[in-house]
């Protein structure tokens, strides 16, 4: 299994450019998510699926687009770059049902550092 | 309202002596889950440990052990006999039954001095 990837690893944007970054599992998680890291601000939702078809914003979602057609991929597209978006930016899958008895933690992928000139 | 709280921006720690993460947390659903990740230097998280809201002892892998105090709503990380390669960011995160969402804490920097 190569769990969660994310591509690419580094990224320049210069501002009002528009990318995506790539996220893609192989475990066949319902429940996939975009979170960005900034210094001392720990991990923040940007949006999330509970499965294919299924998108929801998260905690920080403006300035940012998802959509989920499969169960494997998750793709998150910065619209119109800004400097502000710079920042580290995972992707992370688990199984959608909860339950307290079990562990289901997250995979996270590798990470995107992302700068935004 | 902030739902988990780290304290502890930083923290040293002599090699080979113990060492207490802190790490509380605020929910009014009695059914969550609470986690711990590492994040060394390299940049990738790595799930450390597991505890359940109806988990009656504390989870304990390895070195690493949580201490558990539901009424507190506390969850620390006890790494014992630290190692250099403990170094890293340490984030505590809970999981809500109720919108399957996860939310992080904004992590414990640990130094390991030798």
């Amino acid at each position: 299994n190569a769990g969660v990837t994310q591509t690419p690893k580094f990224q320049v944007l210069k501002t009002g450019q528009s990318m995506t970054l790539q996220c893609a599992q192989d475990m066949n998680h319902e429940y996939m998510s975009w979170y960005r890291q900034d210094p001392g601000m720990g991990l923040r939702l940007i949006h999330y699926s509970v499965g294919a078809g299924i998108t929801d914003q998260g905690e920080v979602p403006n300035g940012y687009n998802v959509s989920r057609s499969t169960t494997e991929d998750f793709p998150l597209r910065l619209l119109s770059a800004a400097p502000s978006q710079t920042s580290v930016y995972f992707c992370a899958s688990s199984y959608s049902r909860f339950s307290p008895n079990s562990d289901n933690e997250q995979f996270f992928g590798p990470g995107t550092r992302l700068t935004v000139l | 309202a902030q739902k988990i709280t780290q304290t502890q921006p930083g923290m040293f720690v002599q090699e080979k002596e113990a060492v207490t993460l802190d790490c509380t947390y605020d929910t009014s659903d009695p059914s969550y889950g609470l986690f711990w990740y590492k994040q060394p230097s390299s940049g990738e998280m790595i799930f450390l440990i597991y505890q359940g809201s109806y988990d009656q002892q504390n989870a304990t892998e390895g070195r690493y052990s949580l201490n558990f105090q539901k009424a507190r709503k506390s969850a620390n990380l006890v790494i014992s006999a630290s190692q250099l390669g403990d170094s890293a960011m340490y984030f505590c995160a809970m999981r809500e039954p109720y919108g399957q969402n996860f939310v992080f804490g904004p992590g414990t920097r640990l130094s390991v001095l030798p």
